[in-house]
């Protein structure tokens, strides 16, 4: 069955930077991509960026472009989101979720990892 | 961006009852291949979200036929024909035919 297992929650200080993995299972990784989604404390939900594992194509969010890099690691089926400049307003749960493979289709994500906190604090 | 507005905020139903949400987004959501992109989430408490609904009217394998979903361009509705205890939580829709974006939630409670 498809799993999507990310990386433990993190502590952060204002000013660093953070990297949350997400290891994929029971599926053809190269087949589709992973788009990366945040929630808030008691907010709703937000894209940040998504990549094609296939070709290492990527889209990011406006709001999120040049402080957000998506990798993917294929030797693994690990895709990585490191966020950099990191503000107390970035205090969040970060997803993983598999998505659309290319351009051809819209985005779709259709399994979610368990989610990551990262606390930004002083 | 492509802004999807939910109602209601919040709606609590009695068990067995059933319930509707709308989603009406400010562009067309058709995609360049003809299929429109716009997907129904639930998150329960302290889960992440589950995709129930796809393209609108298709039900994810394991949703409770309860659930369905309908509509076309830009005004789409998601139903529960029988509301039942594990269906509380927030549900949100997601239009995926240009840059992602979700709709604000709405939460279902039980009465």
């Amino acid at each position: 069955q498809v799993q999507l297992v990310q990386s433990g929650a993190e502590v952060k200080k204002p000013g660093a930077s953070v990297k949350v993995s997400c290891r994929a299972s029971g599926y053809t990784f190269n087949n589709y991509g992973i788009s990366w989604v945040r929630q808030a404390p008691g907010q709703g939900l937000e894209w940040m960026g998504w990549i094609s594992v296939y070709n290492g194509n990527t889209n990011y969010a406006q709001k999120f472009q040049g402080r957000v890099t998506i990798t993917t690691d294929t030797s693994t089926s690990t895709a990585s989101m490191e966020l950099r400049s990191l503000r107390s307003d970035d205090t969040a749960v970060y997803y993983c979720a598999r998505d659309r493979g290319n351009i051809l289709s819209g985005y779709f994500f259709d399994f979610w990892g368990q989610g990551t906190l990262v606390t930004v604090s002083s | 961006d492509v802004v999807l507005t939910q109602s209601p905020l919040s709606l609590p139903v009695t068990l067995g009852q059933p319930a509707s949400i709308s989603c009406r987004s400010s562009q067309s959501l058709v995609y360049i291949d003809g299929d429109t992109y716009l997907s129904w989430f639930q998150q329960r408490p302290g889960q992440s979200p589950r995709r129930l609904i796809y393209k609108v009217s298709n039900r994810d394998s394991g949703v409770p036929d309860r659930f369905s979903g309908s509509g076309s361009a830009t005004d789409f509705t998601l139903k529960i024909s029988r509301v039942e205890a594990e269906d509380v939580g927030v549900y949100y829709c997601m239009q995926g035919t240009r840059w992602p974006t979700f709709g604000g939630g709405t939460k279902v409670e039980i009465k």
